[in-house]
């Protein structure tokens, strides 16, 4: 089955590290993303990590997979009000071919000045 | 960079009227998706579009709900006879038709139903 699941909320204060975790359920994904959402914006694709992976860096952002676990984690260094958004984590369980986007449901960050 | 767009942001319409929402997706992409976006919950996947067909669709798709890519270029979702409850934001997505499996999503139309 597919299920993602994420905390729904993180406050954090400028310049520090966000952590916003996710865990899924279906063991079959090959791809898991992080998309940002902004107020009233449609969905950015930040990163994304093959499951064959166990951690990628992009600038800063750290993405951590846990296979075993089925947990994934997006950390976001020296935090900036900028990053203020709700931060999706997504999988595609493969299917022979036609992607489905399963998405979690989405944690709030709020960055304090 | 390539993207995604969608018109119109943001559609109005009274209950049972027909609207349709459309998107140009990346020139060269194959796959076509929409997504809806009910206010304060999760994203949820509509529909797949592949080689003029759907290919998946999910059980909010219901016969109210038709896809089509009329030309080269657009791809278009409408619903027949608009419900209160289809008040969300719908994002259309497309992808290569390589192994990268990446979506690139537009900016959403807000359909709002009275």
């Amino acid at each position: 089955g597919e299920d993602v699941e994420q905390s729904l909320f993180l406050s954090v204060r400028e310049g520090d590290s966000s952590v916003i975790n996710c865990t899924y359920t279906d063991s079959s994904s090959t791809y898991l993303y992080w998309y940002k959402q902004e107020p009233g914006a449609g969905l950015q694709l930040l990163t994304y990590i093959f499951s064959n992976m166990d951690m990628k860096q992009d600038q800063r952002l750290t993405v951590l997979l846990n296979k075993k676990d089925k947990h994934l984690s997006l950390r976001i260094a020296d935090t900036q009000t900028g990053d203020s958004a709700i931060y999706f984590c997504a999988e595609i369980p493969y299917s022979g071919g036609y992607q489905k986007v399963t998405f979690g449901t989405g944690t709030k960050l709020q960055v304090i000045p | 960079e390539p993207e995604v767009t969608q018109t119109p942001s943001h559609q109005v319409t009274q209950m049972g009227q027909e609207v349709i929402l459309r998107c140009v997706p990346i020139s060269n992409h194959l796959y076509f998706y929409w997504y809806r976006q009910i206010l304060g919950q999760k994203v949820e996947f509509l529909v797949s579009f592949y080689n003029n067909e759907i290919s998946e669709k999910s059980e909010i798709f219901d016969d109210q709900f038709s896809v089509e890519r009329p030309d080269g270029s657009n791809f278009t979702l409408k619903i027949r006879s608009t419900k209160l409850e289809d008040s969300a934001m719908y994002f259309c997505a497309s992808s290569y038709a390589d192994s990268s499996y990446e979506q690139y999503f537009g900016p959403g139309t807000r359909l709002t139903v009275t």
